[in-house]
């Protein structure tokens, strides 16, 4: 079974569109994360969801809105696409916050913005 | 200044090789440490947690200077499987990645 799953795993879409990433994780954890890495292959944070509560939220546009219907899944909606998203969207959980615990990783979800 | 720098490599080496990768950061408030480990178009995965004594996990051994705020990783007897991007990782409260060295075990 797989523990972190995210879909789609590829993405292409045209700029301006709006797009959504779902994540799901059967690990039981109550942390969840967005991460992106992008092209120089640098993996930064961009969101961090503790039992369906925002915790961590970096420097992203707004553009970007996480949501997470339970603690089970956290999707990623996208709007109004730039060239500059293009990049792999990892979802990552763990099972408590603060960075300690183990993060397990989704296997990444391509994202190229035409 | 990046807070977790990596030399990028590639490091090219041969089976059988020792090989071993630095890391150092920039803010001494980091509370832990970890290598992971990425696979080509893969998601990283925690290879091992670096303790202020020194760890090992059987070829593989972390150490960790806090006042030089460094990383290490060492690699002994390399095998094909081991080609794979090593990520340095810090955590204050949440996780910093470095950018990864590439390792490349060649026959």
């Amino acid at each position: 079974d797989t523990a972190v799953s995210q879909t789609p795993k590829y993405l292409v879409t045209q700029m301006g569109n709006d797009k959504s990433i779902k994540c799901e994780q059967n690990l039981g954890h109550d942390t969840m994360y967005w991460y992106k890495q992008d092209s120089k292959k640098f993996l930064k944070i961009m969101f961090s969801y503790n039992n369906k509560e925002l915790i961590i939220n970096e420097t992203v546009p707004n553009r970007f809105s996480p949501k997470s219907p339970d603690k089970a899944h956290l999707n990623l909606h996208i709007n109004s696409l730039e060239l500059g998203d293009s990049a792999v969207y990892f979802c990552a959980s763990s099972q408590a916050s603060g960075g300690q615990e183990t993060q397990y990783f989704g296997p990444g979800t391509r994202l190229l913005v035409l | 200044r990046k807070e977790v720098e990596q030399d990028p490599g590639p490091f090219n080496v041969p089976e059988g090789a020792t090989v071993a990768f630095n890391c150092t950061y920039s803010n001494s408030a980091s509370q832990s440490f970890f290598w992971y480990r990425q696979d080509c178009r893969k998601e990283p995965k925690l290879l091992m947690s670096v303790y202020s004594s020194g760890n090992e996990d059987g070829r593989f051994t972390a150490q960790l200077n806090r006042a030089s705020q460094y990383i290490s990783l060492l690699i002994r007897d390399s095998k094909l499987s081991d080609s794979a991007t090593y990520l340095c990782v810090v955590n204050r409260w949440q996780l910093t990645f470095g950018s990864g060295t590439q390792l490349t075990v060649l026959p």
